[in-house]
């Protein structure tokens, strides 16, 4: 069964450096999303791509959060420098394609700044 | 911006009852979505409801569609400790990014 793949599963870093996840969607699915979830709510969209454009990156802190998807497959969610209030799930989730389209999740990056 | 009331926060059961949860939204949906989440894992998705009124069974899972379009509702049936977690509801309206629920958190008691 085709899956949503993200790494790594867990990052523990210190404040101010920077951080890296990937995410790599099921295969044919046209748009990707990373979500971030903090402990005990449900997932808020970060940033939206379909194919290598962003749709939606409304909620993305431009001042430290970065997402690009060169290709229009993979994806990386970039956060420099790390903040502790950035400690969170972080879920990628894909779709054929945007609107009514189900969206599937990864396993998340579970993410700690000291 | 919608906002997803989901109730009960948390659940506490025993094995095999019946359990009920719903979400209401301040707005319509044309798409409600439930899923599943474990602890350290991604949300799992559960049942898909399209159309106003729908009603989904995923083995011991159903869900219905409110007729209002603002409103979704889950049950499980003759629950097991693998139900154990925290299930979300989540919806959205034509191209508008997916709003989820604050998660109903199922524990079953031995």
């Amino acid at each position: 069964e085709a899956e949503v793949a993200q790494s790594p599963r867990y990052k523990i870093t210190e404040k101010s450096q920077a951080v890296a996840f990937w995410c790599d969607p099921i295969s044919g699915h046209a748009t990707l999303y990373w979500y971030r979830q903090i402990l005990g709510q449900g997932p808020e969209l970060l940033v939206q791509f379909q194919d290598e454009s962003v749709v939606d990156d409304s909620q993305l802190p431009k001042d430290r959060f970065s997402a690009e998807r060169l290709k229009g497959v993979d994806s990386t969610l970039k956060i420099q420098p790390a903040e502790l209030g950035d400690s969170a799930m972080y879920l990628c989730a894909s779709s054929l394609a945007s609107g009514k389209e189900t969206q599937y999740f990864g396993p998340g990056t579970r993410l700690l700044v000291l | 911006g919608q906002q997803l009331n989901q109730s009960p926060q948390s659940m506490f059961i025993q094995e095999g009852e019946d359990v009920s949860m719903n979400c209401t939204s301040s707005s319509i949906f044309n798409t409600w979505l439930w899923y599943k989440q474990e602890p350290g894992e991604g949300p799992v998705l559960l049942i898909a409801l399209y159309k106003a009124g729908e009603l989904t069974s995923n083995g011991r899972l159903t869900a219905q569609f409110g007729i209002t379009r603002k409103d979704s509702f889950l049950n499980i049936s003759a629950s097991i400790p693998s139900d154990v977690g925290i299930y979300f509801c989540a919806g959205h309206f034509g191209n508008e990014k997916l709003t989820f629920g604050t998660g109903t958190r199922l524990t079953i008691i031995p």
